[in-house]
């Protein structure tokens, strides 16, 4: 059974510097996408990011782009999402999920996220 | 950037038929995937590759997707299927995963 499993919840002041967790089990954690979703207080899914744990690959939507990092240690099936200093309107459920590809993971011309992890609420106010 | 446009909302009475679409610039050249998000949970995906549903879900749910319009279609509506719906496509132009604006689906 696929499953991701996110760490917990995490409350900041502006400016600091956070990394939440993603760990996966159940498949081969190199051979597939991992993405993480932004989904602020009340409002819609937003794609952030995406990263290849096979050779570390990333790719970022514009809006995110310098704001986060994404990162995988293949030696512990995890993948990360850090950032170096929060901002209040960071704060939101961030969800990692399992990207399936066709035809394959490294030439994608369809993509769905098949798994999700159970999201981890980030909460950032002085 | 692929743009996807859901109506923010839909109300359907128990045991009708709701239709859910998400508009886009010949969205039928693409694959549609539709995910189910209840209150407090993670989203859950019920359709997939524009037809296609994950084991698990109801034939209830089915979708269709040509010209500039995919549809959701969830027959025999229940009260377990209010929700957020959200749909997705994968842009080749720009490798970017991109979602709609989800519409919140009441059951009356």
């Amino acid at each position: 059974e696929v499953q991701l499993l996110q760490s917990e919840a995490e409350m900041r002041k502006p400016g600091e510097s956070l990394k939440i967790s993603c760990k996966v089990s159940g498949y081969n954690f190199t051979t597939s996408w991992i993405t993480w979703v932004r989904q602020m207080p009340g409002k819609g899914l937003e794609w952030m990011g995406i990263i290849y744990p096979g050779d570390s690959h990333v790719m970022f939507s514009p809006a995110f782009q310098g704001q986060v990092a994404i990162s995988a240690d293949r030696s512990i099936s995890t993948a990360y999402l850090q950032w170096s200093s929060l901002r209040a309107s960071d704060t939101a459920i961030y969800y990692c999920a399992r990207l399936s590809t066709y035809p394959s993971p490294r030439r994608i011309a369809t993509a769905w996220v098949d798994s999700w992890g159970q999201g981890t609420l980030v909460t950032v106010s002085s | 950037s692929f743009v996807l446009t859901q109506p923010p909302s839909l109300s359907v009475a128990p045991g009708k038929t709701a239709r859910v679409t998400c508009g886009g610039d010949d969205v039928g050249s693409k694959t549609v995937q539709w995910y189910q998000q209840r209150p407090g949970q993670a989203p859950v995906l019920v359709i997939y590759y524009d037809t296609d549903r994950p084991s698990g879900i109801p034939e209830r749910f089915s979708g269709s997707n040509s010209g500039n319009t995919a549809t959701l279609t969830i027959s025999r509506v229940e009260a377990d299927d209010e929700a957020d719906y959200y749909c997705q496509v994968w842009d080749t132009t720009t490798d970017h995963l991109v979602f709609g604006g989800g519409t919140k689906l009441t059951v009356l």
